[in-house]
């Protein structure tokens, strides 16, 4: 079974610092990857996506992440962190064994961005 | 245009009232999901239709009652829920694969902003 773990339940920079938000998963597959934020009282919106293709993949706002199959981590940065990133970081990965699009989903990071 | 259009935005509802929230994607998309999703927790599946058909039913309790009338739409009807069943409800679509109507890994899940309710 595919499962998705992410290290850090809450992570706090500074703005203009860079972020790191660590994600690994377990997959018995090449697995399609995904990172989805979502800011308060708002929906979720895909920040980038891995699928088999380049192993860094460049997301919007300046988030890029690598897929790194040895380590089963897909772990999310950008170099400068601004107020408005404030907000919960989704890790996901595709169950794509039947089940019709299952998204597996991370307990979530919430980054908290000081002045 | 990648808008999945959800109404309304926030409900307020008491345990004996029938309401519905509604879904509306325009991208072609042709598998529409249902999403719940408590505070500080990730979302929670509850129901899949892939070319109108429901595909997944994640065991939810039948005073949730999905609806899909064409490949636009999605509704979810509500009836005598309990308070705990507050929550946002996600709706969220998708590209579908032909044959079994099993969604690619690699197809991208498109969300809405999300219906806020709350049951008094």
């Amino acid at each position: 079974a595919q499962s998705v773990t992410q290290l850090d339940s809450h992570v706090s920079v500074s703005e203009g610092t860079p972020v790191l938000l660590r994600c690994n998963y377990s997959s018995s597959y090449s697995p399609s990857l995904f990172w989805y934020v979502q800011h308060p009282n708002k929906g979720l919106q895909l920040l980038l996506k891995y699928t088999s293709a380049a192993t860094l993949v460049k997301g919007i706002n300046g988030f890029e992440a690598e897929f790194k199959k040895s380590e089963t981590s897909f772990h999310l940065t950008k170099p400068s962190a601004h107020m408005s990133d404030a907000a919960e970081y989704f890790c996901v990965v595709s169950d794509y064994n039947n089940q019709g699009g299952k998204l597996i989903f991370g307990q979530g990071t919430e980054l908290s961005v000081k002045p | 245009d990648t808008e999945v259009t959800q109404t309304p935005k926030h409900l307020v509802m008491g345990m004996t009232n029938k309401k519905s929230l509604k879904c509306e994607q325009h991208m072609g998309h042709r598998a529409m999901y249902w999403y719940k999703q408590k505070a500080k927790k990730p979302p929670e599946l509850m129901f899949v239709y892939s070319y109108e058909k429901l595909s997944i039913n994640e065991s939810v309790p039948s005073r949730f009652s999905p609806e899909c009338p064409n490949s636009s739409l999605l509704n979810l009807h509500l009836h005598a829920l309990q308070p705990e069943d507050s929550a946002l409800y996600l709706c969220a679509s998708s590209q579908a694969l032909s044959g079994l109507g099993v969604v690619s890994s690699g197809n991208t899940i498109y969300f809405g902003e999300g219906s806020w309710l709350t049951v008094v």
